[in-house]
């Protein structure tokens, strides 16, 4: 059965301050990990898909990278607009969970100004 | 270029009653999952439609069921409503193939909250 576990479940950040968000999988065969922002009441919001250990992906202010057991976040001077929870979700490579997407709790990121 | 779409927004019923979701999916997708999620947890999965069959099943009952359109749309059913079946549930669309290659990324709609009472 596929597992995810995220860490922190929540995190407080000065604006401009840097940090990590982690994300710990088990799975079968890596199809793919993705990665998701998901704001109060709202879908979540696709960020980045990684496939392969060593594969790294940017956008803005945003670095997500992969090793064979997790995979992390990484927020470079954030702003409080990057408030949101961030999810991380897995796609295995067996029959039975080749679709589906598991998920992990989420982590809470609040940056104050 | 539309995204995912979901009707309606929010819906409140009584428990033992049935309740009917909608999914529109992105523009050029032809798969639909639908998902669970409880607050402060993240989205489970309940099923996946493909070419108008379900193609893969979640641990979710078959107070559960569902149906793909031919126009790629999708409904979510659940008979006889539980307390604990309220919750946001969420509509992600894919496309299996695209340029010769299997892409598995799936976009999220803005969901429908459930609230059952």
């Amino acid at each position: 059965e596929d597992q995810v576990t995220q860490s922190p479940e929540a995190l407080r950040l000065q604006e401009g301050e840097s940090s990590s968000l982690n994300c710990s999988y088990t799975v079968s065969g890596l199809r793919g990990l993705f990665w998701y922002r998901q704001d109060p009441g709202k879908g979540p919001e696709f960020l980045f898909t990684l496939y392969s250990a060593g594969e790294e992906k940017e956008k803005e202010r945003l670095k997500a990278t992969l090793t064979k057991k997790e995979s992390f976040l990484h927020i470079t001077a954030p702003k409080p607009e990057d408030s949101a929870t961030y999810l991380c979700a897995v796609q295995g490579a067996t029959s039975g969970s080749a679709r589906q997407l598991t998920f992990g709790s989420g982590t809470q990121l609040t940056v104050l100004p | 270029d539309a995204g995912v779409t979901q009707s309606p927004t929010h819906l409140i019923k009584t428990r033992g009653q049935q309740v009917t979701l909608r999914c529109s999916p992105k523009s050029g997708h032809d798969t639909v999952s639908w998902y669970q999620q409880a607050l402060g947890q993240g989205p489970q999965f309940i099923f996946q439609y493909y070419e108008e069959e379900e193609r893969q099943r979640g641990n979710f009952p078959d107070r559960f069921s569902g149906h793909q359109f031919p126009n790629y749309s999708s409904e979510l059913n659940v008979n006889a409503l539980l307390l604990g079946d309220s919750a946001l549930y969420l509509c992600a669309s894919s496309l299996v193939w695209s340029s010769g290659l299997r892409t598995d990324t799936q976009y999220f709609g803005p969901g429908t909250r459930l609230t059952v009472l």
